[in-house]
């Protein structure tokens, strides 16, 4: 079963408008979100983060939503810009076995169009 | 502080031959995980070491081994290759201290681009 979705595999923005990726999650003990941007032939990049107790974490360009009882969280880039485009992940973290372990989805191909 | 590193960055196997990749974590990171990425599908996550002992462990077959050092340097072994074994495997790394999640956040290796043939 797929904890962590990302149910929209590409989206295409024009340069200067805002980008809105979406994650869901089913698990209830996900207590710590984030976001990766990865591009091609490289790891993945942390982005931003929110934790559970909170709705909303602002850094420059990107802001990332959290809807607990939803169980959904957002991220939005404001502007977009052509170096934005990427492959973004969503994860989700749990305490297990003294860490936190990372269940990620499967991704969002951003393509920003100048 | 240098980054996380992977050796090899691509490697070509053949069905049936094995296989070992290598991780070195930032300096200081004591936790190294290791995730299996293939077309399509997101970030599997494989296993996690820490103190040289395996912490956590995803649903991978026990043809998926691994093993961390005292340095905290980590490789993975995978035996007997199969097709599917074709992927992106990615190495993280992460402080360890369970501080909380908000200190604990992975960074990623370049990852080792296996194809198996």
């Amino acid at each position: 079963d797929q904890q962590v979705k990302q149910n929209s595999p590409s989206l295409s923005v024009q340069e200067g408008r805002i980008s809105i990726l979406n994650c869901d999650y089913t698990n209830s003990m996900f207590d710590y979100f984030l976001w990766y941007k990865k591009y091609p032939a490289e790891g993945p990049t942390f982005l931003i983060s929110i934790s559970s107790i909170k709705d909303k974490n602002e850094d420059g360009r990107f802001t990332v939503f959290l809807n607990k009882s939803a169980k959904h969280l957002s991220l939005h880039i404001v502007p977009s810009q052509p170096g934005d485009s990427a492959v973004y992940f969503c994860a989700a973290s749990a305490h297990r076995a003294g860490s936190y372990q990372l269940t990620f989805g499967k991704g969002t191909k951003l393509s920003v169009i100048p | 502080k240098a980054g996380v590193t992977q050796t090899p960055r691509y490697l070509i196997k053949t069905r049936g031959q094995q296989v070992t990749l290598s991780c070195s974590p930032i300096s200081g990171h004591r936790s190294v995980s290791w995730y299996q990425q293939t077309p399509g599908q997101g970030l599997q996550f494989l296993f996690e070491y820490f103190s040289e002992t395996q912490r956590n462990k995803g649903n991978f077959p026990g043809r998926f081994s691994g093993r961390q050092f005292s340095n905290s340097r980590s490789e993975m072994n995978v035996s007997t290759l199969e097709l599917g074994d074709s992927a992106l495997y990615l190495c993280a790394s992460s402080p360890g201290l369970a501080g909380g999640p908000s200190q604990e956040t992975q960074y990623f290796g370049p990852g080792t681009r296996l194809l198996v043939l």
